[in-house]
This record gives structure tokens, sequence and C-alpha cells, in this order.
């Protein structure tokens, strides 16, 4: 298994730029999450979908940030307009049921 | 609310040993344990069910005290490669699914 797949590993944007990070999961896994991580506040969650639906987005930070899971292999987190306060790494991760999380390798974002 | 993680670092020499505390102040269903080595991505290491039995992986192994709302991480006869940052993730009793709330980590170091 080639573990979650994440895109692109770096991105470097002007800020006002949309930006959009993708991630495949583990075949098979039916929940998948969104977090990022910062020096100053550790691992967040942002959004948490199971079987493709959403199902917790309370971690969004605001409108500016959106996500989707059109199929069971494939999900985005989409920033526009993005602000240098968004820069941090991105991780995507999945599971199956209420095991453990398997983490993709991350998109470090800059946004300057 | 985000689990309380303590000592915030630790540094062994090898063959030491190590306890790592994480504490909720809300109801847990389980809690997951992740070591982070730096530029890499979170690497599971166990998960403690409500009602389990104390986990081990090698010389790893976690202990989940319910009643208290705490979990301990023990690593013995400390080696090089234990060395990153570990985090707990707690799972509440009320939640939609598996989500995790991640603890601000403990960065542990060991030198030879």
């Amino acid at each position: 298994d080639a573990g979650v797949i994440q895109s692109p590993r770096h991105e470097v944007t002007e800020m006002g730029q949309e930006v959009t990070l993708r991630c495949k999961p583990i075949s098979g896994h039916n929940s998948l999450f969104w977090y990022r991580q910062t020096m100053m506040r550790g691992l967040e969650l942002l959004i948490y979908f199971n079987n493709n639906v959403p199902i917790d987005d309370s971690g969004m930070p605001e409108d500016r940030f959106s996500a989707k899971m059109p199929n069971a292999s494939f999900s985005t987190l989409k920033i526009q307009p993005s602000e240098p306060r968004d820069s941090a790494v991105y991780f995507c991760a999945s599971s199956l049921d209420r095991g453990g999380y398997t983490f993709g390798s991350g998109t470090r974002l800059t946004v300057v | 609310q985000q689990p309380v993680q303590s000592p915030q670092a630790v540094i062994l020499r090898e063959g030491e040993d190590a306890v790592i505390n994480c504490s909720s102040s809300k109801a847990l269903y389980s809690v997951h344990w992740y070591r982070q080595k730096h530029g890499e991505a979170p690497v599971f290491l166990m998960i403690l069910l409500k009602g389990g039995e104390q986990k081990g992986h090698e010389k790893i192994s976690a202990s989940f005290n319910e009643k208290k709302q705490q979990s301990s991480l023990y690593l013995t006869a400390s080696q090089l490669s234990y060395s990153g940052t570990y985090f707990c993730g707690t799972e509440y009793n009320n939640n939609a699914g598996n989500m995790l709330t991640f603890g601000g980590g403990t960065r542990l170091m060991v030198k030879p």
C-alpha cells in the first residue's frame, strides 16, 4: 500500500491567490481528516469526513477554507483567498472506523 | 478542548526510561499515541480503548485510566530512534465519530 498521498509537498503562493491541496486516502479507509500544524497552535483538526460525507467542519477557520470529498479516493482542501497566517503544514490522514490514523507526508504551505 | 501533555520536553541517555502523561478534562472513549520526527508526518504507535487493556509495542507501552481521564506512555530502555515528538490524541465519548484532539506534544531527545 502506498499510504496516504498528498500533493503538492510544498507550495509557495502570494497573498490573495487560491490554493488547492490534494489527498488520496488509503484504499478501504472510510474516515478522512484534514489537520493543520503550526508551532503556535500544534495539530488542529480542520474537517472530518466519514464515508465521503463531511461530519464536522467546526475547525475550519473561516469561509476562505473549503473541503470536498467527491469520492472515496480523493479529497481537496481549498483556501481562497490565501493569507500569510495560513502558512502551515497541512496533513491529511485516513483511518478505518475507529482505528489508528495514517498520515500523509503533508503539504508545507507558505503564503507571502 | 485540548488534552494536556507532560512533560513538555525530556532528555534521556540511551537505555534510560521515560514516562509521558496525557490528561483530559472530558470523558474519553479512546486515546491514541503518535510519534513525529522532525520534518515528517506523525506515525501511529498504539490505541487504548475504554475498557481495554494496556497495550504494548516493543519496548513502548501505554496505560489508560478511564476514571482519571488519563493515559501514560512508557518508554523503557530508550534507543536513539525513540527521539521525536510524542502526541496523544483523545477521542471523546460524545464524538460523532473518531475525531481526535491532539495534545501539545512532548519532545523527547535520546543521547548516546
